[in-house]
This record gives structure tokens, sequence and C-alpha cells, in this order.
């Protein structure tokens, strides 16, 4: 069946050092893949996304670039910051039928200053 | 920046009252979602709706019943609270269409059942 997998957490960071979470895929057809992120306290929050295969999304300056060969979609920043301490969700939406969308586990972020 | 609401934010309650967990949306979408959300973090979806009049149950059984009468409007409720239900309850939206698929959620509903 359709699923994500993402690396387990908790991650633990200094300020400044390079994030990297990796997520893998299972689905049938060609989704739409998403990274989210939660604060403390609040709900899930679009972090960016990607619609087709080879498509890189972007912003806060993490990045992440749909990989159709290997099925993957990791998240990546070059120097993280405090404020980057949360958990982030991949996730995937199957663009037929009801657009059902299937997220990780979700990965906790700890930074360091 | 995401119009949804949910409120409370925290209810603490005791066994076997009555309780809605309310949320709605200003950005008129059709889709509506419920998640509950363990303390691994894990979102497990637990009700949906397409549209008015139209509500699903999601993948994780779940004892709460939903309503869909107004596209902004989409509650939650339990007849009879019990301990296993304290959780945090989180809501979501998204238009779903012309290929824009992403889901905008609520700050969240921490229940505690006593």
């Amino acid at each position: 069946g359709d699923s994500v997998t993402q690396m387990e957490g908790p991650v633990t960071l200094s300020e400044e050092a390079f994030l990297t979470i990796n997520c893998t895929y299972t689905a049938t057809g060609y989704p739409s893949l998403f990274w989210y992120v939660q604060y403390p306290g609040e709900g899930l929050q679009l972090l960016l996304k990607a619609t087709k295969a080879d498509d890189k999304g972007s912003n806060k300056g993490f990045e992440a670039t749909y990989r159709k060969e290997t099925t993957s979609f990791h998240l990546e920043k070059g120097s993280v910051q405090v404020s980057d301490s949360a958990v982030y969700f991949c996730a995937l939406t199957l663009n037929t039928g009801g657009f059902k969308t299937i997220f990780g586990a979700g990965t906790r972020l700890f930074v360091k200053a | 920046e995401a119009d949804i609401y949910q409120t409370p934010r925290y209810l603490v309650i005791g066994t076997g009252k009555k309780i809605t967990l309310e949320c709605s949306q200003t950005m008129g979408h059709d889709k509506m979602y419920w998640y509950q959300q363990d303390p691994g973090m894990e979102l497990h979806l637990i009700h949906y709706s397409y549209g008015v009049n139209s509500t699903e149950k999601g993948d994780l059984s779940s004892e709460s019943t939903v309503s869909r009468i107004r596209t902004e409007h989409f509650p939650l409720t339990l007849e009879s609270a019990r301990p296993s239900h304290t959780s945090q309850y989180l809501c979501a939206s998204s238009e779903g269409n012309r290929g824009s698929y992403e889901q905008y959620f609520g700050p969240g509903t921490r229940l505690t059942v006593t």
C-alpha cells in the first residue's frame, strides 16, 4: 500500500550545522510531496512542496527535491538555527480519487545554541 | 496565513461527559479533516469530509462523530468521554482542486479526560 517512511528522531544538532532528514515513499501513480513543520503547541504548517518529478521545493532556507527514481524527498538545510527546533513531517497526497494524504511519523529536531 | 480555528485550545473534563470540539475555516475549502495526534507525534486520520452533508470515517477507529452542515464548520463530538480519549486533536482543510492539495491546520485542541 501507499506509505511514507522518514528517519527516526530525535535529531540533535548544533547551531549552523547541516541538516538532512530522509524521507522515502511508496505510492501508486504520481503523488504530490510535502514537508510540514509543527512548532511546540501549534498545528502543522506547510514548509515546502513539489508536485512532479525533479521539482525542487524551497522555503526559509529548507529545500527538498522530488526524486522519482529513488522515491525520495529528503529535507535539507545548510545552516540550522535554534528557531528551527520543531517536528518535521513528510507527506504525500495522491492526485486521484479522494486526494488522500499520508503522513510520515514525524522527526523531532533539536538545535542547540 | 491559514484561517482555520479550533476551540477550545485546552480542555480538561471528567469521564462520561459529552464534549464537542469546534473547527471552523474561512477559506471556503470543501475538504476538511480531523486527526488524532499521539504523544509520539504520529498523526491518525479519524474523520474527513469532502463537502456539506458528506462525512467518512478515517483510518483510525474512533468513538467520536462529526457533522458537516455548513462548508465552514466541522465539529467533532464525543458522547461519553473516557481517559483513552486523552489526546491532541487537529483539524485541517484543503482545497483539493486545481492542483492545490496542501492541508491547512488549526492550532489543535489538547483534551484531557480524568
